[in-house]
């Protein structure tokens, strides 16, 4: 089945850093979406992607679509505090099954202020 | 306006008792609904999806079962605990542009 490879695994930044994480995949996907759970809450959407090689921004966050659809990136600039969490990737295809996504299994940052 | 509901928010239960956890769904009809464990605060497992009233699919066999008795009702449920159960399970309601929508969680303890 489809395996989504999310790194890093965890993050230890100052306050005040910029924070990269990335997605890849073996299949192609349409959608890319990241979300961020909160301790002890369940995972919010970030930003959606929807077109190979778009660049949407949502704040401080930027993320990316990668040209070969089997990729994606995100990036917090200027890290604070309550961005701490579980960063998740999620790819959505088409057709058949396209109402499931396939997860990374997350990037947990912790900010030392 | 579409809202998800997942209860309860936390459970401690004995090892060998049952378990029902209830999600529901407003504002919507015909929802796909998902259930997923995440243990120790790290990936999310699906454990069940369901697209219509009776219809559920299971992606890993297990100690638990689901079942979706109304249009936007997903019941997960154990007839008897494991110490293994125990980890943070959510619902999800497929809102097709945006992906899911997840509830808050349930936090099970099994003692």
């Amino acid at each position: 089945g489809q395996q989504l490879n999310q790194s890093p695994q965890s993050m230890f930044i100052q306050e005040g850093e910029d924070v990269s994480m990335n997605c890849t995949s073996s299949s192609i996907f349409n959608t890319w979406l990241w979300y961020k759970q909160d301790p002890g809450e369940g995972p919010v959407l970030l930003i959606a992607l929807y077109k190979a090689g778009e660049l949407t921004s949502n704040g401080r966050l930027t993320a990316q679509f990668g040209i070969t659809r089997k990729d994606s990136f995100l990036n917090i600039s200027a890290s604070i505090p309550s961005d701490v969490g579980i960063y998740f990737c999620a790819g959505m295809g088409s057709g058949a099954g396209s109402y499931q996504l396939t997860f990374g299994k997350g990037t947990k940052l912790s900010v030392i202020p | 306006s579409q809202t998800i509901h997942q209860w309860p928010a936390t459970l401690v239960q004995p090892v060998g008792s049952p378990l029902s956890l209830e999600c529901t769904v407003e504002g919507t009809s015909n929802p796909n609904l998902y259930w997923y464990r995440q243990a120790a605060g790290r990936g999310l497992q699906l454990l069940f999806y369901s697209v219509g009233i009776g219809q559920i699919s299971s992606e890993v066999p297990q100690n638990l079962s689901a079942s979706r008795p109304q249009d936007r009702q997903f019941i997960l449920s154990s007839k008897k605990l494991l110490l293994s159960d125990s980890g943070f399970y959510l619902c999800a309601w497929f809102t097709g542009y945006y992906g899911y929508t997840f509830g808050s969680g349930t936090r099970l303890t099994v003692v």
